[in-house]
């Protein structure tokens, strides 16, 4: 079956421990994201790839990082830097439609990862 | 930047209809979109609107957009149980570079 999976489904850090979050596609999608949700907020965008070898920083990108060397694959590490990470981690990846000015961009996510801090 | 908002919670009964309500402030939206997110799960993309439309109907979902008021809805007619959720609002602005900015979230209690 095409989808998205994200593993683990839990996560428990360690004060200054650095952990990654795993994120695998076989949808043939180019662009991938990374988002981290709180209660009651919306969705905060922390990087994303739209290719191969190549990402962007998104609204919070302090204290992770990333690497996209596979299509099929974009982890997320959670650095020893972010001071808050206990959240709910998606991942995401998209098929666009169009282009230029009119991108229609369905976003297929994962089922998330929820990090703790021990 | 762009902003997205949404009322945080929305209880029905059983069998009524639902409407959940967005706005939004980047007058270049192009599509506008609905997600679901049931618990400890991804979101599920629901349906999406062009810009240009002012209504689109899916069995029992129907998306309303106002672009002037720049206000979208989303309505469930004979909402079940099953419907209880979290429902986000997103949007895209125009330029294939932008990414997708996401309200806050409704979460949508479907009573007995």
């Amino acid at each position: 079956d095409g989808g998205i999976t994200q593993s683990p489904k839990y996560l428990f850090r360690k004060e200054g421990q650095n952990v990654t979050l795993s994120c695998e596609q076989n949808l043939n999608h180019d662009a991938m994201y990374w988002y981290r949700q709180d209660p009651g907020q919306g969705l905060r965008l922390i990087y994303y790839s739209q290719i191969v070898n190549d990402f962007q920083k998104g609204d919070i990108a302090e204290g992770y990082s990333v690497s996209r060397e596979k299509k099929e694959s974009f982890p997320l590490t959670v650095t020893s830097a972010q001071k808050n990470p206990t959240a709910f981690y998606l991942c995401a990846s998209s098929s666009k439609q169009g282009g230029g000015g009119a991108t229609n961009e369905k976003l297929f996510f994962g089922s998330g990862t929820q990090l703790s801090v021990l | 930047g762009e902003d997205v908002e949404q009322s945080l919670f929305l209880s029905v009964r059983e069998g009524d209809s639902s409407v959940i309500n967005c706005t939004y402030t980047d007058s270049s939206s192009t599509y506008l979109y609905w997600y679901k997110q049931e618990p400890g799960a991804g979101l599920q993309l629901l349906t999406y609107i062009f810009s240009n439309m002012d209504m689109k109907q899916d069995q029992r979902l129907t998306v309303l957009l106002n672009k002037k008021d720049k206000h979208l809805s989303l309505r469930i007619a004979d909402t079940q149980t099953g419907d209880s959720a979290i429902y986000f609002c997103a949007e895209r602005g125009s330029g294939s570079a932008r990414q997708l900015t996401f309200g806050s979230g409704t979460q949508l209690t479907v009573l007995p």
